[in-house]
């Protein structure tokens, strides 16, 4: 069946501007996880949903990331006034339920602000 | 932050040979998974091991885990050259399942 998608799968933007990033999960997957990677570094956790509600988004790094999941399936990581250095790659992951401990990720977004 | 860090942090080899990669981390775990990922984007999942267990098997993949040690090891065996990538550990508390990744190891597999 079909994996964990984001779009886009890079993204060019300028400093100040606001960014979408878009994850689809497994179909069936309640649990849907946010992680960026910067360059030369393992991925570190974002922000986990289970369902529509954000349950821990202590990884967010300041107020100008947020993300949503309003029906429970796919999920948009929003970044305001974007910053050289949120300059990475964000992954999207999913789970079929709350405490299953594979993780599918997705191919990432690559983002990159000038 | 990240939690630990695997070792070393690049390993070169010939097809044939075997490819061992460490892990050690600092907090208590539930379990303990190890990723492959290529070009830097998607991870793939390995395999997973529970803080209970001290080895596991999957194909040509050998984990061990000593959790008094806080270190885990990675054994490929008889390596290919697609094998090249990078691995990375990642633990995992009991509960939501968080995942709190390595630096990573990259593997080069020659032909």
């Amino acid at each position: 069946g079909a994996g964990v998608s984001q779009t886009p799968s890079n993204k060019v933007t300028e400093k100040g501007k606001y960014v979408e990033l878009r994850c689809d999960p497994i179909s069936g997957h309640t649990a849907l996880y946010w992680y960026r990677q910067s360059l030369g570094q393992g991925p570190e956790f974002l922000i986990y949903f289970q369902g529509t509600g954000a349950a821990d988004d202590s990884g967010l790094p300041n107020d100008r990331f947020f993300a949503v999941r309003p029906e429970g399936s796919v999920s948009t990581l929003k970044i305001q006034r974007t910053e050289r250095g949120d300059s990475a790659v964000y992954l999207c992951a999913s789970s079929l339920v709350q405490g299953k401990e594979t993780q599918y990720f997705g191919p990432g977004t690559r983002l990159l602000v000038l | 932050s990240q939690q630990g860090e695997e070792d070393p942090q690049a390993l070169s080899i010939q097809e044939g040979e075997n490819a061992t990669m460490n892990c050690s981390y600092k907090t208590s775990i539930n379990n303990l998974q190890w990723y492959r990922q290529n070009s830097g984007r998607g991870l793939v999942h390995l395999i997973l091991i529970r803080s209970n267990e001290r080895e596991k098997h999957s194909g040509r993949l050998r984990v061990t885990l000593d959790t008094s040690k806080k270190s885990s090891s990675l054994l490929i065996t008889a390596s290919r050259a697609a094998d090249t990538a990078s691995y990375f550990c990642a633990t995992g508390n009991t509960g939501f399942q968080k995942l709190v990744f390595g630096t990573g190891t990259r593997l080069l597999v020659s032909p």
